[in-house]
C-alpha cells in the first residue's frame, strides 16, 4: 500500500507569509495527488487535484506542484481564513494532515 | 447544486450494528463511484470503503473488511454503509464523498463531501 507522509505536522505563520506544506509518497504516483482543506468543525474541501490543478472557486493564492514522490502545497500569502488542517491524498490514502495557525 | 446528506449515526454498544445512509442530489448518481471516509475525534481522514457507479465493484480498508458492507440504490440516489461488529475504534464522523476518477480510471479524488454523521461506539 502507498503511504503518504506530510510535513510539517503543524506550523504557525504570520498573515501575508508564504507557507509551504510537503507531501511525500512511498512510491511514484505520477501527478495523481489531491489537496484538501478542512477548517475547524467543517467538512473537507477539495483545493487541488492532479497535483497542480486548482478546483473551481479556490483562491489563486493556493498552488500545488510536484510529480513522482514529492509534492508541495503553497499558500502565497497566508490569510486569517486559511487557518485549517490540510491533507494530501492519492488513491484511497490520505496524509496525516498539517495544521496551519496564525502567529 | 451537488448535495450529499448523511444520516443514521448515533450511539451504539460495542458489537452492535448501524446502517448509514447518504442521499445524493444535483448530479447523475449512477455515473459516479462513491466512498465513505471517516474521521475519529481530533484525528485525520481515513478512507473506509468505495463502490463503483453501478455497484458491481466494492472496496474496503483492511480495518473494516469483513465487518462493513457498502451498497447503493441508484433508483433512490442513495449510498449505504452497513456497519456490524462495531468497535470503540470505529467511533468517528463518517462522510460520504463523490469520487472523480482520473489517471485512466485508476485513481480518484473527492470533489464533494456530505456534512458527516457521528457514530459513537461505547458501552
Amino acid at each position: 500500500d502507498i503511504q503518504m507522509t506530510q510535513s510539517p505536522s503543524s506550523l504557525s505563520a504570520s498573515v501575508g507569509d508564504r507557507v509551504t506544506i510537503t507531501c511525500r509518497a512511498s512510491q511514484g504516483i505520477s501527478n495523481y495527488l489531491a489537496w484538501y482543506q478542512q477548517k475547524p468543525g467543517k467538512v473537507p474541501k477539495l483545493l487541488i487535484y492532479a497535483a497542480s490543478t486548482l478546483q473551481s472557486g479556490v483562491p489563486s493564492r493556493f498552488s500545488g506542484s510536484g510529480s513522482g514522490t514529492d509534492f508541495t502545497l503553497t499558500i502565497s500569502s497566508l490569510q486569517p481564513e486559511d487557518v485549517a488542517s490540510y491533507y494530501c491524498q492519492t488513491s484511497w490514502t490520505f496524509g496525516q494532515g498539517t495544521k496551519v495557525e496564525i502567529k | 447544486e451537488v448535495q450529499l446528506l448523511e444520516s443514521g449515526g448515533g450511539l451504539v454498544q460495542p458489537g452492535g450494528s448501524l446502517r448509514l445512509s447518504c442521499a445524493a442530489s444535483g448530479f447523475t448518481f449512477s455515473s459516479y463511484a462513491m466512498s465513505w471516509v471517516r474521521q475519529a475525534p481530533g484525528k485525520g481522514l481515513e478512507w473506509v470503503s468505495a463502490i463503483s457507479g453501478r455497484g458491481g465493484s466494492t472496496y474496503y480498508a483492511d480495518s473494516v473488511k469483513g465487518r462493513f458492507t457498502i451498497s447503493r440504490d441508484n433508483s433512490k440516489n442513495t449510498l449505504y454503509l452497513q456497519m456490524n461488529s462495531l468497535r470503540a475504534e470505529d467511533t468517528a464522523v463518517y462522510y460520504c464523498a463523490k469520487e472523480v476518477r482520473y489517471g485512466g480510471n485508476s485513481v480518484q479524488y473527492f470533489d464533494y463531501w456530505g456534512q458527516g454523521t457521528l457514530v459513537t461506539v461505547s458501552s
